[in-house]
């Protein structure tokens, strides 16, 4: 059974502070590594897709890395309007997303 | 705006009752696929429809149905409703069955709480 796992679960920084957020997973046969983050109460926003070992996608303050293992999600220098959850997801065989437990993020000005 | 719209926002309703939530796709896209999202479980996936039929199905229970029109948008019925159905409900989209990496864009959700 495919099976994601996000850490750490909560990250409080200061503004300007970097930051890298983990998502280890573990799938037969991966097709697709979703990056999301979500809002309270709102559906998750799609940030990223990584596809193979090595890939690398940068948006504004954030870069996601894939290695065959895992997945890291780095942030840099980031604003208070970055706080949010962000969620990590595998796509195998199937249709079918598998998300991690997400990493709730803080970032205090 | 992911350009998936999702009825009602909110649904508050009594153990044992049935409820239906509705879900219009992005415009184009075939597929829809359901989510339930609790404190304790996570965003699970539930089922997935592609033009109508039924593509493929996870954890859903079998109190929970679900289908797919013609004009592409989706209802989820849930009935005999326990505390433990309060949750998000979220609906996504794709162009394709799944068989290529679609990303799947996800609605605003619906949120129901059974007292």
């Amino acid at each position: 059974e495919d099976q994601v796992t996000q850490s750490p679960e909560a990250l409080r920084l200061q503004e300007g502070e970097s930051s890298s957020l983990n998502c280890s997973y573990t799938v037969s046969g991966l097709r697709g590594l979703f990056w999301y983050r979500q809002d309270p109460g709102k559906g998750p926003e799609f940030l990223f897709t990584l596809y193979s070992a090595g890939e690398e996608k940068e948006k504004e303050r954030l870069k996601a890395t894939l290695t065959k293992k895992e997945s890291f999600l780095h942030i840099t220098a980031p604003k208070p309007e970055d706080s949010a959850t962000y969620l990590c997801a595998v796509q195998a065989a199937g249709n079918k997303l598998t998300f991690g437990g997400g990493t709730r993020v803080l970032v205090k000005p | 705006d992911s350009g998936v719209t999702q009825t009602p926002k909110h649904l508050i309703t009594a153990t044992g009752q049935r409820v239906t939530l509705r879900c219009s796709p992005r415009s184009g896209d075939l597929s829809v696929y359901w989510y339930q999202q609790s404190l304790d479980q996570g965003l699970q996936f539930l089922i997935q429809y592609y033009n109508g039929e039924e593509r493929a199905k996870g954890n859903i229970l079998e109190r929970f149905s679900a289908q797919q029109f013609p004009d592409l948008h989706s209802e989820l019925n849930l009935s005999s409703l326990e505390l433990g159905d309060s949750a998000l409900y979220f609906c996504a989209s794709t162009r394709l069955a799944g068989f290529s990496t679609d990303t799947q864009y996800f609605g605003p959700g619906t949120r129901l709480t059974v007292l």
